[in-house]
């Protein structure tokens, strides 16, 4: 069965400190796998798909990685305003439905 | 460009009633996604409807329905709604293609008293 964990659930960091995100998966031929960010109340936000063992995408202080049995999700010198929950998602081969984690809650203090 | 659209953008019902929640894709997406997430969960897959014809459906009872229009929007229909059913319902949408990713809306908060 398709399933997705993220780790950790939440994550405190000071403005500036580095860190990583982890999402771990299992599935039967993986079709892509997708971050999003997430604001309280409000639908995710799109933020990178990665579809093969070894790529990496960036965009602003995120970068994601992708290796045969987890994605990584880097936030470079974070900001208050990262301050969210970053949901990771896979689809495979087998269904046509995204599989979600439940996600990692991001607090960036100044 | 317009995103993804939904509207009400909260909804107040008692146990048994029906509600109905709308979806607008993104001009040129073909695929409408619904999905469920609950305080405290995480996002659960309802349904699936590409071309006007539902393509998939998540571990939901019969009374999680819905359609497609010609104009690619979407309807979700919750029957005889439990207190259970109070969550916030979003729609994504997506190019044809399996594999595309999927933009979502800001969502439809349901609750059921």
């Amino acid at each position: 069965e398709d399933q997705v964990t993220q780790s950790p659930e939440a994550l405190r960091l000071q403005e500036g400190e580095s860190s990583s995100l982890n999402c771990s998966y299992t599935v039967s031929g993986l079709r892509g796998l997708f971050w999003y960010r997430q604001d309280p109340g409000k639908g995710p936000e799109f933020l990178f798909t990665l579809y093969s063992a070894g790529e990496e995408k960036e965009k602003e202080r995120l970068k994601a990685t992708l290796t045969k049995k987890e994605s990584f999700l880097h936030i470079t010198a974070p900001k208050p305003e990262d301050s969210a929950t970053y949901l990771c998602a896979v689809r495979s081969y087998n269904t046509d439905k995204l599989i979600f984690g439940t996600g990692t809650r991001l607090q960036v203090f100044p | 460009e317009a995103g993804v659209t939904q509207s009400p953008t909260h909804l107040i019902k008692t146990r048994g009633q029906q509600a109905t929640l709308r979806c607008s894709p993104i001009s040129g997406h073909t695929s409408v996604y619904w999905y469920q997430q609950a305080l405290g969960l995480g996002l659960q897959f309802l349904l699936w409807y590409d071309e006007g014809e539902e393509r998939n459906r998540g571990n939901f009872p019969p009374r999680f329905s819905g359609r497609q229009f010609p104009n690619y929007s979407s309807e979700l229909n919750v029957n005889a709604l439990e207190l259970e059913d109070s969550a916030l319902y979003l729609c994504a949408s997506s190019l044809a293609g399996q594999g595309e990713t999927q933009y979502f809306g800001p969502g439809t908060r349901l609750l059921v008293l």
